[in-house]
Parts: C-alpha cells; structure tokens; sequence
C-alpha cells in the first residue's frame, strides 16, 4: 500500500510569491492535515480537513489556506511569502474516529526555503 | 490551551544500554491521548508507541515502553537494548479526546554510540 505522498519534496521561492503543496493520503483515510516543522522545533498544526471540510485551524494568518478534494487529497496553499515561512510542511492522514485511538500516518514532508 | 513539553535537547545512549526519554504535558481534560514520534534524517514522522489516558497500564512495544504518570501529566519513554537506527528525533505529542489536532513538544535529538 502507497504511504502518505507529498509533492514537490523541496521547492524555493522568493519572498512576495505563492506556493502550492500537495498531498495524497492512505487509501481509506478521509482526514488529512497539515503541520508546519520550523528547524529545531516540533511540528505546529495548520489545518485539518475531513469529507472536504475544515474541521480545525491554528494560528497560523490568513495567507495560508487549504483545501481537500473529492479523493480526498489535500492541498496546502501559502501567499504572500515570507522568509518565515521558510519549514518543513508536513502533511498526517487518519481515519479521524473521535472515539478511537487511532494511529496516523505523516509524509516525508515538503521543504519550502523562501529567499 | 494544552502544551508539551519535553526538557531534554540531547540524549545519549550506548548501544545495548536503556534511556529515558521525559514529557510533561498540560491539560484541563480527563480524555486524552499521547503518543511518541520518532523523526529520523528521513523526515517522515514514525509512531513508536501511543498511549490512552483513561489506561492506567503502560503500553509497551517491543524494546519500547512509556511510564504514564496522569497524575503528575508526565509520559516518558523508554528504550531498551538501544540500536544504532534508534538514533533520531523523538517527538512527543498530545491530542485531545475529540479533536484531531496533535500538538508537539519541541523533541529530543538521541545519539547511539557503538
């Protein structure tokens, strides 16, 4: 069974421009969410979509936005770049069952440089 | 608001040896979940062991065990027979009982010497 994918695995961009990353979850899983992995910190959480809604939010501005397809793929889009932004994106699909503890799996991540 | 904490930057352990992993979290909620992560060069995340609040026995996995203290909110790991691939990044995360939202502490680099 294919994991999580994530594309591109790398990307640079300059300052002011948008991005677009995207994810493939496991087959069968229908939440799929998104963290950020600042170098040397653990992993913040963006968003969480389930059945193509959002379902949570951090804090994270109003630039960053996603969205989740009827195959449930998932894509993460970021405006407005700033040097900040510059992390790993790291994308967890689940089975998202409030009444269970289920495992989730992440993909190895795009990392975005912004110059 | 729920946080993760995880006081040691740096770990190290000889191969075949044991070390302790520590994480202390906050939180009002009674249900609650914890799991531990491993990050190695790779950068995929990979669940080691997780752990339910309302269990009072400690899950264990193979050369991996937690000691779950609810009380103090304290939730450490512990590998036994330390091997080489051990070496990583060791997450520690938290989510909530009706949320799907993981929230990490900010990791522990281990080191396995031969």
């Amino acid at each position: 069974d294919a994991g999580v994918t994530q594309s591109p695995t790398h990307l640079i961009k300059t300052r002011g421009q948008q991005v677009t990353l995207r994810c493939s979850p496991i087959s069968g899983h229908k939440s799929v969410s998104w963290y950020q992995q600042v170098l040397g910190q653990g992993p913040q959480f963006i968003f969480q979509y389930y059945e193509k809604e959002e379902r949570g939010r951090g804090n994270f501005p109003d630039r960053f936005s996603a969205r989740q397809f009827p195959n449930y793929s998932s894509e993460l889009n970021v405006n407005a770049l700033l040097l900040g932004d510059s992390a790993l994106y790291l994308c967890a699909s689940s089975l998202w069952d409030p009444l269970a503890n289920y495992g989730y799996t992440f993909g190895s991540g795009t990392r975005l440089t912004v110059v | 608001a729920q946080t993760v904490t995880q006081s040691q930057p740096e770990m190290s352990v000889q191969e075949a040896e044991t070390v302790t992993l520590s994480c202390t979290y906050d939180t009002s909620e009674s249900d609650y979940y914890l799991f531990w992560y491993k990050q190695p060069p790779s950068r995929q995340m990979i669940l080691v062991i997780r752990q339910e609040a309302y269990k009072q026995q400690n899950a264990t996995e193979n050369r991996f065990s937690v000691n779950f203290q609810k009380a103090a909110k304290s939730f450490s790991l512990k590998i036994s027979d330390s091997q080489l691939g051990d070496a990583a990044m060791y997450f520690c995360a938290y989510r909530g009982y009706n949320t799907d939202k993981l929230i990490f502490g900010t990791g522990t680099r281990l080191q396995v010497f031969p």
